[in-house]
Parts: structure tokens; C-alpha cells; sequence
């Protein structure tokens, strides 16, 4: 069974403080993305990456930066968190080769269950 | 732009279909997408539709894409309360890496 898993489902954090959120996928997946969830707003894409060592923005970078030192690994790093990053964070992960997994050739993202980040 | 868009709520009693809608604005789209995210949980591809097809029919779901329109919808048949979740609408665009998401339709199904 194919799995992204996240570090924590909910994580509090004061203003100020360097805030890390760890993201895993066991699919042998190129492409890593990071979008943050707000209602009204549905997904925005923060960063993603698509190879290691490899980033490029997305729509909403400011305040955030990303680490992909291993291919299975994307981190998303807030430098110095503040209250208007409270949100829901979700990671996912695609395949670039078609035939890999039933439905990789669609491109389809598989998601991980999300980090709840409340920045007090 | 690059919105998608379609409603924010739907509510509709048990057995009956739901149809969620959802426009789009980018006519080089190859695939679109309807994920389900259930309460708790990330996103999940519920079905999807190439850009060269009308329609496309999965058990309970059927796909209606509409190019001239860009307009896609969802129709969930005989809907039941554990079809209450939150659907997006999504599409890639030929070349680059990004799927852009609607804002997500919450689909309330009452008893």
C-alpha cells in the first residue's frame, strides 16, 4: 500500500520560532510538493520538487523555504513563524514515469494526511 | 488567471445524486481530476478524466467534461452518508508539474 506519511498531525508553535515539517514517501517518487489548506481557499502550492536536491516555487513561497537532500524526503522549513502561516499543511508526491503504480501514467498525486500548524 | 472554481457547499438527502460542478480556465488541460478528502485526512484521486473525452463512468460517479465550456462536473448516484467528504476539482496542463485546485466543494448528505 502506497503511503505518505507526515512527521505530526498537529503542532502548536509560538511567533518567531523556526518550525519544521517533515514529509516521507515510500514510492520511489521524483516529484515532492507542499501546499498549505485554508477554507475558501482549497490547496495552494507552496513549493514542490522534482528530483533531489532540486526545488522550485509555487504560487505562495514567502516565509517558507524547502530541503530535498534524499529523494524520499521533502521538508518544508518556516524560518520564523507567524500567526498568518496557521493553517493545514499538505505534502504529496507523483511519479514522472508512466506504468509505475495504477495510476502514475495520470499523474495522480497521492497525499499525506496533513500537519494542523497553529502559530500562537 | 489559473482559477478553477466551483461552489463551496452542496447538501442533498440520502439516495438522491449529487452533482458538483467546477469551471476551468486553461483549454490546454490534459487531465482533470476529482479528488475526496474525507474528515481528518489528506486528498485522495477519486476519478479522473483525459482532456479528448466527454464522459466517463466509474460505478456510482460520472464524469462530464464539457471543453467548450470548460466546464466539468461530478454526478455521485444513489449518494450515501459516507459519500460526505470535500471534492476538488483539479487540472494539469500539458507540460510543467503543477496540478491547480479548486477550492474544494463540502458535500453535506443528510439522513
Amino acid at each position: 500500500d502506497v503511503k505518505v506519511t507526515q512527521s505530526s498531525r498537529y503542532l502548536v508553535k509560538r511567533t518567531g520560532e523556526k518550525v519544521f515539517l517533515e514529509c516521507v514517501q515510500d514510492m520511489d517518487h521524483e516529484n515532492m510538493f507542499w501546499y498549505r489548506q485554508d477554507p475558501g481557499l482549497g490547496l495552494r502550492l507552496i513549493y514542490f520538487s522534482y528530483d533531489v536536491k532540486m526545488k522550485e516555487k509555487g504560487d505562495i513561497p514567502e516565509g517558507y523555504s524547502v530541503s530535498r537532500e534524499k529523494k524520499e524526503r521533502f521538508s518544508l522549513i518556516l524560518e520564523s513563524a507567524s500567526t498568518n502561516q496557521t493553517s493545514m499543511y499538505l505534502c504529496a508526491s507523483s511519479s514522472m514515469i508512466p506504468g509505475q503504480g495504477t495510476k502514475s501514467s495520470y499523474n495522480e498525486q497521492f497525499f499525506g494526511p496533513g500537519t494542523r500548524l497553529t502559530v500562537l | 488567471g489559473e482559477d478553477v472554481e466551483q461552489s463551496l457547499f452542496l447538501s442533498v438527502r440520502e439516495g438522491d445524486s449529487s452533482v458538483i460542478n467546477c469551471t476551468y480556465t486553461d483549454s490546454s488541460s490534459t487531465y482533470l481530476y476529482w479528488y475526496k478528502q474525507e474528515p481528518g485526512a489528506g486528498l485522495q484521486l477519486l476519478t479522473y478524466i483525459f482532456s479528448n473525452m466527454d464522459m466517463k463512468q466509474d460505478q456510482r460517479l460520472t464524469v462530464l467534461l464539457n471543453k467548450k465550456d470548460k466546464h466539468l462536473s461530478l454526478r455521485i448516484a444513489d449518494t450515501q452518508t459516507g459519500d460526505s467528504a470535500i471534492y476538488f476539482c483539479a487540472e494539469k496542463r500539458t507540460g510543467g508539474f503543477k496540478t491547480i485546485f479548486g477550492a474544494g466543494t463540502r458535500l453535506f448528505v443528510k439522513a
